[in-house]
């Protein structure tokens, strides 16, 4: 099964703060994807790529960057954090191939913005 | 872009009988369907999904079925067992349009009552 890595598990900030949430894939996924997860809402999509140095644009971007340094490698950035960003973090990867559109989720990043 | 709504928001059935989740999507170009579960503190983890060329598909105890006239497709889960008890979140994306994303619906949180 491919394998996504995310790191921290748990991070706490607060408001105005700076936060990076990393993740890595190594089976050579073309896609990438941050998504943040609420009860209410699901899923929702921040970012993705389909490569390094590509960066596709979610449904909810505000308060986000994202940044794809290798194929293995997809960043999310909070620059300035806010409340309303505390959430649980899940990066995925896939081939985005046909036949090949399975998402493969990260253990999740629990982010607390007080 | 795309959205899909998915309910009921939450559903519970006694173990041994069907449950059954619906969605409905917007945009008529999106051709491929998963279906995630989700386990208390766990990722989501793909269970079933169908393409637009299929009505319906079925793998042991889960259908799904495909109405690409009404937009909307629907998960069943026959003879529902305790390990059935989760979060599941439909999701619709265009495959092979390059550029690839997925919209998930918000989740409906299934409890298999004994």
């Amino acid at each position: 099964e491919a394998a996504v890595t995310q790191s921290p598990r748990n991070k706490v900030t607060v408001t105005g703060g700076n936060v990076t949430l990393s993740c890595r894939q190594t089976n050579s996924h073309n896609y990438m994807y941050w998504y943040r997860q609420d009860t209410g809402h699901g899923l929702r999509l921040i970012h993705y790529s389909y490569g390094a140095g590509n960066l596709q644009i979610g449904d909810v971007p505000d308060g986000y960057k994202a940044t794809r340094t290798t194929q293995e490698d997809f960043f999310l950035l909070l620059e300035l954090a806010s409340p309303s960003q505390t959430s649980l973090y899940f990066c995925a990867s896939s081939d985005g191939t046909a036949s090949a559109e399975t998402l493969y989720f990260g253990s999740g990043t629990r982010l607390t913005v007080l | 872009g795309e959205q899909v709504e998915q309910l009921p928001s939450i559903l519970r059935v006694q173990e041994g009988s069907s449950a059954s989740i619906n969605c409905s999507y917007e945009d008529s170009a999106s051709n491929y369907f998963p279906w995630y579960k989700q386990e208390p503190g766990e990722n989501p983890k793909l269970i079933i999904d169908i393409r637009s060329n299929m009505e319906r598909k079925q793998i042991q105890e889960l259908i799904v079925l495909l109405d690409k006239k009404a937009k909307r497709f629907s998960l069943h889960i026959t003879d529902t067992q305790p390990g059935d008890s989760a979060m599941y979140f439909c999701a619709a994306s265009r495959v092979n349009y390059g550029n690839e994303k997925i919209t998930f619906g918000a989740g409906t949180k299934l409890t298999i009552k004994p």
